[in-house]
């Protein structure tokens, strides 16, 4: 069975400083692992996906992940935050279930609070 | 709206009364899944739809839980003999193929239900 593990549930930096969201998963086969991104009251926004191709994969607003098979991680950073990252993340790996389909499993998140 | 609409934003019910949430997917979009997000969680998979077609039901907890795509856009989640475990927020999320961990899922900002 597939699934994640973020490692901290909070998060705190000054803004200007680097940002480094821990996740690590669980697969029996190659996975497919993403990071969301939820503000307040919004909805979910892909931040950036990792589906076998580069192991370090770019996403939107600076942020990039680096896929370690050895590590079973897929850490998200960020080299400089900004007052407007400031949300939950959630790491996510894509699972299977019968009839061939995928579904995503989502971490518990990781809160990201951004200090001036 | 360009995006996935779900309404009501926010439902407050009494415990055993009946609810019905709305999901407007993206016009034309095949794939549709809701998933369940409890307080300081993640989202967790509750059911999947290809079209009217429901695929996979494997997450709703209990038989309380009934989902419908009748005419293969606008879905319903119906909770019967709300509990207070089912306070939630319950997002919709839709793609536009048969969904695969290269399809972008886009998500609705949810309707927050509250059981009292």
């Amino acid at each position: 069975a597939q699934s994640v593990t973020q490692l901290d549930s909070h998060v705190s930096v000054s803004e200007g400083t680097p940002v480094l969201l821990r996740c690590n998963y669980s697969s029996s086969y190659s996975p497919s692992l993403f990071w969301y991104v939820q503000h307040p009251n919004k909805g979910l926004q892909l931040l950036l996906k990792y589906t076998s191709a580069a192991t370090l994969v770019k996403g939107i607003n600076g942020f990039e992940a680096e896929f370690k098979k050895s590590e079973t991680s897929f850490h998200l950073t960020k080299p400089s935050a900004h007052m407007s990252d400031a949300a939950e993340y959630f790491c996510v790996v894509s699972g299977s279930f019968s009839g061939g389909y995928n579904k995503l499993i989502f971490g518990a998140g990781t809160r990201l609070a951004v200090h001036p | 709206g360009a995006g996935v609409s779900q309404s009501p934003r926010y439902k407050v019910a009494k415990r055993g009364q009946d609810v019905a949430l709305r999901c407007d997917p993206i016009s034309g979009h095949v794939s549709l899944f809701w998933y369940q997000q409890a307080l300081g969680q993640g989202p967790e998979f509750l059911t999947y739809f290809q079209n009217e077609a429901q695929l996979d039901k494997s997450g709703l907890p209990s038989d309380r839980f009934f989902a419908e795509r009748p005419e293969g856009s606008v879905s319903t989640l119906k909770i019967q003999r709300t509990q207070q475990e089912d306070s939630a927020v319950y997002l919709c999320a839709s793609s536009l193929g048969r969904w695969s961990s290269d399809s972008p899922l886009h998500f609705g900002n949810g309707t927050r239900l509250t059981v009292t």
